[in-house]
């Protein structure tokens, strides 16, 4: 089945420790992305990647990095200078040369729940 | 001007009556309006679009209206029922450009 797959889906992390969560997608999309969620905040952009070995900075990007080596693969890195990393993390893509409606449509992992003991 | 404002940030609704939530932006070059669906636990997922050439658009229980005068947009579930309750996000963007999302709304339908 076509779709994305985030791992793990829950992570504890200790202060001061990087970890790297995975976004693999077999959906030939071009474009991926990293969000955030926080109850009450909604969704808010982390990074996201047009194209391979290409990526820009979302909303809230301090404190996180990505790599885009791979067309299936956009792991997000939430480094220790992440002051509140605590947060459920979603990854998505789009096919962005989509046109019409299509081009905002996008699918979505079944999240990851980070937590910081 | 980027944000999209959602309201109201929770719902109860009693089984067979009519959910309504409301989005409003401000920027005039969006030109696609989705609603997400999330139930507990899981990721978003699309639920119904709009472009603003037409006023309405339905599909099954789901209807999206759209003002583009005021500049706001609804999302109405008719006949609410329990399976319904999850937490819904609505968007808006330019094509090709990165969505802009709401802050959600939490609808509990009651039995």
């Amino acid at each position: 089945d076509g779709g994305i797959t985030q791992s793990p889906k829950y992570l504890f992390r200790k202060e001061g420790q990087n970890v790297t969560l995975s976004c693999e997608q077999n959906l030939n999309h071009d474009a991926m992305y990293w969000y955030r969620q926080d109850p009450g905040q909604g969704l808010r952009l982390i990074y996201y990647s047009q194209i391979v070995n290409d990526f820009q900075k979302g909303d809230i990007a301090e404190g996180y990095s990505v790599s885009r080596e791979k067309k299936e693969s956009f792991p997000l890195t939430v480094t220790s200078a992440q002051k509140n990393p605590t947060a459920f993390y979603l990854c998505a893509s789009s096919n962005a040369r989509a046109t019409g409606g299509q081009a905002g449509e996008l699918f979505f992992g079944e999240g990851s729940r980070l937590t910081v003991l | 001007q980027q944000q999209v404002k959602q309201s109201p940030q929770s719902l109860i609704v009693q089984k067979g009556g009519i959910s309504i939530i409301n989005c409003a932006y401000e920027n005039t070059a969006f030109d696609y309006f989705p609603w997400y669906q999330q139930f507990p636990g899981k990721g978003p997922a699309l639920l119904i679009a709009i472009r603003p050439d037409v006023s309405e658009k339905k599909e099954g229980r789901f209807t999206i209206s759209f003002n583009k005068s005021a500049k706001q947009f609804s999302l109405h579930i008719m006949d609410s029922q329990p399976g319904d309750s999850a937490t819904y996000f609505c968007a808006a963007n330019r094509s090709f450009q990165k969505l802009v999302f709401g802050t959600g709304t939490r609808l509990l339908v009651s039995p």
